[in-house]
């Protein structure tokens, strides 16, 4: 049974750096084979969803092209953690921020999200 | 940049059939992923690979594709069947995942 747990601050002022990180119990983030993608996907109050990023376990990492210039996704391999910054934060940033896996890597089209964390909210204000 | 387009509500009578359409240009080229958001709850993977039921899914749950439109049906709507629904695909030639707006769906 996989499982994610997002955590972190959730309130963060304007223009500085939000951080949440991604527990993850039942598999393991660096398995090479069947390996997931590693996703996190946001949405803001009354909105839909947007997708922010998503890393794979050979390393690779793609972003959104409108947040591409503020986003880092990384790993934590030893505590099975992965993690999302994102810098220069606005109250347009406030949302829900949803850590998420699925698909399989290698597979065409294989870019679906089975699990899903609960979610955790994050304000952007002063 | 691509877009894919659900209209923004759908209302149903319980018994009755739900269609819910994602438009995209191309979207026959692409796998189609649908997912429902029940209220205070993270989306739940529904139909993966445009038309399979994801592990648990009802057979009431369904999906297809033809052109440029994805359709997910829902037979015999319930009251529990109310929610937001989002289609999702990922665009090659930008390499991002693309959701449409999302759908609320009322069962009347």
């Amino acid at each position: 049974q996989v499982q994610l747990q997002e955590s972190g601050p959730g309130l963060v002022k304007p223009s500085e750096t939000l951080s949440l990180t991604c527990s993850v119990s039942g598999v393991s983030i660096s398995r090479t084979s069947y390996s997931y993608y590693w996703t996190w996907i946001r949405q803001p109050a009354g909105r839909g969803l947007e997708w922010v990023g998503r890393f794979f376990a050979s390393g690779s990492t793609q972003y959104s092209p409108s947040l591409k210039s503020r986003v880092a996704m990384s790993v934590d391999t030893s505590e099975n953690q992965f993690s999302l910054k994102l810098t220069s934060v606005t109250a347009a940033d406030t949302a829900v921020y949803y850590c998420v896996a699925g698909g399989l890597v290698g597979a065409t089209g294989a870019d679906y999200f089975d699990y899903w964390g609960q979610g955790i909210l994050v304000t952007v204000s002063s | 940049s691509y877009v894919v387009t659900q209209p923004p509500s759908v209302s149903v009578a319980p018994g009755r059939t739900a269609s819910i359409t994602c438009d995209g240009n191309n979207i026959g080229s692409k796998s189609v992923h649908w997912y429902q958001q029940r209220p205070g709850q993270a989306p739940a993977l529904l139909i993966y690979f445009d038309s399979q039921r994801a592990s648990g899914i009802p057979e009431r749950f369904s999906g297809s594709k033809s052109g440029s439109t994805a359709t997910l049906t829902i037979s015999r709507v319930e009251a529990g069947d109310e929610a937001d629904f989002y289609c999702q695909v990922w665009e090659s030639s930008t390499d991002h995942v693309v959701f449409g707006g999302g759908t609320r769906l009322t069962v009347l």
